[in-house]
């Protein structure tokens, strides 16, 4: 059973272009959340989808979006990047519940 | 507005020791609280979890942790520390699950060093 998949891995963007990072949830699980881990710091909540909807949404600003596919697969879209965006991107899954998988993350940095 | 505070963003004990991770919360509901380890360069993996029940909760790896509301505390303990349990270990907080998962709300973490 193959868990949280993201794609891709590393990424190296440069200030002001957009980015779109994958996410595949783990087998039956139809709940997607997207965190930021700043090095050195704690993941922070960026938004959550479920049912292709966006459910809940941390302090981030619009420059932040998602998408959530029929098939419970996600993607996070980040548009004129800052420097302050580079980060580890972390996916994680759930089925209506409140234990969570995550993903090993994307690696993006922004120069 | 929910939060975690993890005491000691360092931890240094020797091979076979005690492991004693703090974690204090704050939430304004009954909680739901968590213990990830984060491996270098890799995502969160979930050491254990409290719903509901019973407050001392039994983990992967030998890792426990008890949840006492009254200090709001879940700290994360392990008998005898092994070299394999160097990592960085997060906190986390969550309304619980009603309608789906709520948010995780995450504490700094605590970077865990074994000594020989």
């Amino acid at each position: 059973d193959a868990g949280v998949t993201q794609s891709p891995t590393h990424l190296i963007k440069t200030r002001g272009q957009q980015v779109t990072l994958r996410c595949s949830p783990k087998s039956g699980h139809d709940t997607v959340s997207w965190y930021q881990q700043a090095l050195g710091q704690g993941p922070q909540f960026i938004f959550q989808y479920y049912e292709e909807e966006e459910r809940q949404r941390g302090n981030f600003p619009d420059r932040f979006s998602g998408h959530q596919f029929p098939n419970y697969s996600s993607e996070l879209n980040v548009n004129a990047l800052l420097l302050g965006d580079s980060a580890l991107y972390l996916c994680a899954s759930s089925l209506s519940g409140a234990e969570q998988y995550f993903g090993p993350g994307t690696r993006l940095t922004v120069t | 507005a929910q939060s975690v505070t993890q005491l000691g963003s360092h931890v240094s004990v020797s091979e076979g020791a005690l492991v004693l991770l703090r974690c204090n919360y704050s939430s304004s509901v009954p909680p739901y609280l968590f213990w990830y380890v984060q491996y270098p360069n890799q995502g969160l993996q979930l050491l254990l979890k409290y719903t509901t029940g019973a407050t001392l909760v039994k983990g992967i790896n030998g890792f426990e942790a008890e949840f006492k509301k009254s200090e709001t505390s879940f700290h994360l303990t392990k008998p005898s520390a092994h070299m394999s349990d160097a990592a960085e270990y997060f906190c986390a907080v969550s309304e619980g699950s009603g309608q789906g998962a709520q948010k995780l709300v995450f504490g700094q973490g605590t970077r865990l060093t074994i000594n020989p």
